[in-house]
């Protein structure tokens, strides 16, 4: 099993839509989680940290679901601008592989107006 | 403001040629890794290192060798080149625990 699963999609919303993606991962002493964006041949930049508490950035919500081993990108009020690849990344932590990050395979956004 | 620097930015290797990835980061993070995406699989770990002197292979790690000889540099070296090795190479730096920051990539292509 992978250690971290996404649905690749593709997701095709019109602007102003609400878009969900999720993410799951399999080893529960992860400790680290970040939703990365990737724009087409570009790096990925980091979009939010995850907290268990959940956190917000303007219209963007992460969630983090420990006892489902799940992470959750919200985004709001869809702008052409969001169309790129999100990916999702676990820091399993601990050990040698500190510092490791998993990442999922990314879930392709498609906003359209 | 460098972050993490990779070059080359674009290169063209024949069947069997050698040549090293470069990756520079002054950040002074421990945490270094090379990653390679190729079109629906992500971006699949190569080799990471912890620290000077300690590397370790990640999922695809055959075809390569990396070296951390200082905190700040961690060259990936292509010993024979293959077309399977044509891909996008990103090159990762980061404190443990936290996010990580990549180079704007390499683009290779193996003929």
């Amino acid at each position: 099993r992978k250690e971290v699963e996404q649905d690749p999609g593709p997701f095709n919303v019109p602007e102003g839509a609400t878009v969900a993606f999720n993410c799951t991962y399999s080893n529960s002493a992860s400790q680290s989680f970040f939703w990365y964006r990737q724009d087409c041949r570009k790096e990925p930049k980091l979009l939010m940290s995850v907290y268990s508490s959940g956190n917000e950035d303007g219209r963007f919500t992460a969630q983090l679901n420990r006892a489902s081993q799940y992470i959750s990108l919200l985004i709001r009020d869809s702008k052409l601008s969001d169309s790129a690849t999100y990916l999702c990344a676990v820091n399993k932590g601990g050990g040698s592989t500190l510092g490791r990050l998993y990442f999922g395979r990314g879930t392709q956004l498609t906003v359209w107006p | 403001n460098a972050g993490v620097t990779q070059t080359p930015k674009f290169q063209v290797l024949k069947t069997g040629q050698s040549m090293t990835l470069q990756c520079a980061q002054d950040m002074n993070h421990e945490y270094m890794s090379w990653y390679r995406q190729d079109p629906g699989m992500g971006l699949r770990l190569i080799h990471y290192s912890v620290g000077a002197g300690i590397t370790d292979q990640g999922e695809v790690p055959n075809g390569y060798n990396v070296s951390r000889s200082t905190t700040e540099d961690f060259p990936l070296r292509l010993l024979s080149a293959a077309p399977s090795q044509t891909s996008v190479y990103f090159c990762a730096s980061s404190y443990p625990q936290d996010r990580a920051h990549f180079g704007n990539g390499t683009r290779l292509t193996v003929t």
